[in-house]
């Protein structure tokens, strides 16, 4: 199974301020097909998840774009440009190369 | 607009049953592949399992495997997920997500249902 690794655990920010999240899977994401199917998910107290970013940068549709995704192989990044109240909560990165499908523990942001 | 509404959670005994169900709307649900993904009281997000868009393919997490069955019945919009030999590890949050076409996981996410396995 991959395994999936984020960090920080949390991540207090200040209003306004940029945020970051690492995600680093076991072995690489490229797909055979030369997709590369690592997602991140927010999840907002008592909501379920949401879709925010697909194939590592794609947003989704209606995610802002202070949201962006980067990285390649085993390593990728969340970055939140300019933090928002609404965006406090649980990120999730998730790989969807092969099956079982796989979750990174999560990383709380939450304003200082 | 997508919907995706579980329900069939609920209390229920170690080694007892349950069924869940997912009822959508707002797509072409016969076209589309399906998860279940399950989320621990103050935990991280688990798949549990997979269904395609014609119910052929199937595929479980090791820790589910032989006790639960995904299966979908596209005339009635519907998936389900049927739970036996239930321990208290299966407590969680159980959430139908869609696939969105061209494998995008999970697209969308119904509100989930509740399970607690307890005595």
């Amino acid at each position: 199974d991959i395994v999936m690794t984020q960090t920080p655990l949390s991540s207090p920010v200040t209003l306004g301020q940029p945020a970051s999240i690492s995600c680093r899977s076991s072995q690489s994401l490229v797909h055979s097909d030369g997709n590369t199917y690592l997602s991140w998910l927010q999840q907002r107290p008592g909501q379920p998840p949401r879709l925010l970013i697909y194939k590592i940068s794609n947003r989704f549709s209606g995610v802002p774009d202070r949201f962006s995704g980067s990285g390649a192989g085993t390593d990728f990044t969340l970055k939140i440009s300019r933090v928002e109240a609404e965006d406090v909560g649980v990120y999730y990165c998730m790989q969807a190369t092969q099956f079982p499908l796989t979750f990174g523990g999560g990383t709380k942001v939450e304003i200082k | 607009e997508v919907q995706l509404v579980e329900s069939g959670g609920g209390l229920v005994q170690p080694g007892g049953s349950l069924r869940l169900s997912c009822a959508a709307s707002g797509f072409t649900f016969s076209s589309y592949e399906m998860n279940w993904v399950r989320q621990a009281p103050g935990k991280g997000l688990e798949w549990v399992s997979y269904i395609g868009s014609s119910g052929s393919a199937i595929y479980y997490a090791d820790s589910v495997k032989g006790r639960f069955t995904i299966s979908r019945d596209n005339a009635k919009n519907s998936l389900y997920l049927q739970m036996n030999s239930l321990r208290a590890e299966d407590t969680a949050v159980y959430y139908c997500a869609r696939v969105g076409l061209g494998w995008l996981p999970h697209d969308y996410w119904g509100q989930g249902t509740l399970v607690t396995v307890s005595s």
